[in-house]
């Protein structure tokens, strides 16, 4: 047990629309991470949120945008979603002092179509 | 460009006996290391970790060890567990400052036989 959860599990959109994806972890829990997972692939990083600032990001376009509360929850969006969107996407929190060590969600699956 | 690279897809053997799980990374930037297990519909779980001023870390069944000059790190699990059957993710970091971004092989799928 993670104490990190996500939500929605699943979710089917299509193309062109907009999503916005969930996460919630625990008290001292200062930064969050998000990934996406294709078929086969491992996770790639999208970016990291440090005190509800972005200070990270992999190579993701910027139609991927992201918020983190003072509440421990942060938000994925995606805009104008494309099918190859279409992935696993997972959200990960550190603990003060142990940030080395990333701690997963469940993971939401996104379906484009 | 594959920085953290897992040349095996799959791998099975037998309750009882050792598994070995290998990963080679590229980048020599990269000092921590860390494996994951991941189950169908679950996010992936922390298993074990090593930084790079270690060659060797052990936690119970599961042992990683790093050899910087061949910049390849290997887990072994001993004895193998029907349990343990899995996708095991090998991936990497950079430590220091705030940016802990991990890097992540593709998987190797362990499955062991009772």
């Amino acid at each position: 047990e993670t104490g990190v959860t996500q939500s929605p599990t699943h979710l089917i959109k299509t193309r062109g629309q907009q999503v916005t994806l969930r996460c919630s972890s625990q008290s001292g829990h200062n930064t969050v991470s998000w990934y996406q997972q294709a078929l086969g692939q491992g996770p790639q990083f999208i970016f990291q949120y440090y005190r509800e600032e972005e200070n990270g990001r992999g190579n993701f376009p910027p139609r991927f945008s992201g918020l983190q509360f003072p509440n421990y929850s942060s938000e994925l969006n995606v805009n104008a979603l494309e099918l190859d969107d279409s992935a696993l996407y997972l959200c990960a929190s550190r603990l003060i002092g142990r940030e080395e060590t990333q701690y997963f969600g469940p993971g939401t699956r996104l379906l484009v179509l | 460009d594959q920085q953290v690279k897992q040349n095996s897809p799959s791998l099975s053997v037998q309750e009882g006996r050792i598994s070995i799980l290998n990963c080679d990374y590229t980048n020599s930037m990269f000092d921590y290391f860390l494996w994951y297990k991941k189950y169908p519909a679950e996010g992936p779980t922390f298993l074990i970790s090593i930084s790079s001023i270690k060659d060797k870390n052990e936690d119970g069944r599961f042992t990683v060890f790093l050899n910087k000059s061949a910049k390849h790190l290997s887990l072994h699990i001993v004895p193998s567990q029907p349990g343990d059957s899995a996708v095991y993710f090998c991936a990497a970091s950079v430590s220091g400052g705030s940016n802990y971004k991990l890097t992540f092989g593709k998987g190797t799928l362990l499955t062991v036989n009772p």
